[in-house]
């Protein structure tokens, strides 16, 4: 079964530095998702991405977050200056349709130091 | 306010009972979608079973079954014949069609421990 694809599964930073965490969607998928998850807190949406643009985003979702789909593949999070509290797991999920469920990547743990 | 209501922070059974999880949601929205993930301690979120606002019927799915109560705004998730394999954290979560685009609100989850 086709499923998402989250890469590096665990990313260790030092504060300020940029951080690329990547992801490969199901191949016939078109609406693209970012979640976090801090530690032991619940799943908070961060932006979903449709046509090549953000289609919404949370205020979570600030001038540090950026997302690109650079190729037909790939779906990229960037944090421009990483800070202690940017410590949690991040998923990317995808769907064909928004009224279907979203499958979830395994999530990149990113830990700031 | 709070979209999405699981007050049961843990929740015990034992190998083959049956185990109900809360969840209530708050939304104006007459056009939703209600989830439930799976997330064992390997830290993967699974999709386990859908109910759309406007279905009929109960969504079921192999073991899983969605007790969904409209008028209650509830939607709690029954697991029958638990398995250890179960022991998990089990999260709701709502998409609003008219009105959250298509993000995904999440609970702050419930963890389900199963014993032999």
């Amino acid at each position: 079964e086709p499923e998402v694809t989250q890469t590096p599964s665990h990313q260790v930073t030092q504060m300020g530095q940029e951080v690329i965490l990547r992801c490969v969607p199901i191949s016939n998928h078109l609406y693209f998702y970012w979640y976090r998850q801090i530690l032991g807190q619940k799943v908070e949406f961060l932006v979903s991405f449709y046509n090549n643009e953000i289609s919404e985003k949370s205020e979570i979702f600030d001038d540090q977050f950026s997302v690109e789909r650079p190729d037909g593949s790939n779906f990229t999070l960037k944090i421009r200056s990483t800070k202690l509290e940017d410590s949690a797991m991040y998923f990317c999920a995808s769907t064909r349709d928004p009224n279907q469920p979203q499958h979830f990547g395994d999530g990149t743990r990113l830990s700031i130091l | 306010a709070q979209k999405i209501t699981q007050t049961q922070p843990g929740m015990f059974v034992q190998e083959k009972e049956a185990v109900t999880l809360d969840c209530t949601y708050d939304t104006s929205d007459p056009s939703y979608g209600l989830f439930w993930y799976k997330q064992p301690s390997s830290g993967e979120m699974i999709f386990l079973i859908y109910q759309g606002s406007y279905d009929q019927q109960n969504a079921t799915e192999g073991r899983y079954s969605l007790n969904f109560q409209k008028a209650r705004k509830s939607a709690n998730l029954v697991i029958s014949a638990s398995q250890l394999g179960d022991s998990a954290m089990y999260f709701c979560a709502m998409r609003e069609v008219n009105t959250g685009f298509q993000k995904l609100v999440f609970g702050t989850g419930t963890r389900l421990l199963v014993s032999p």
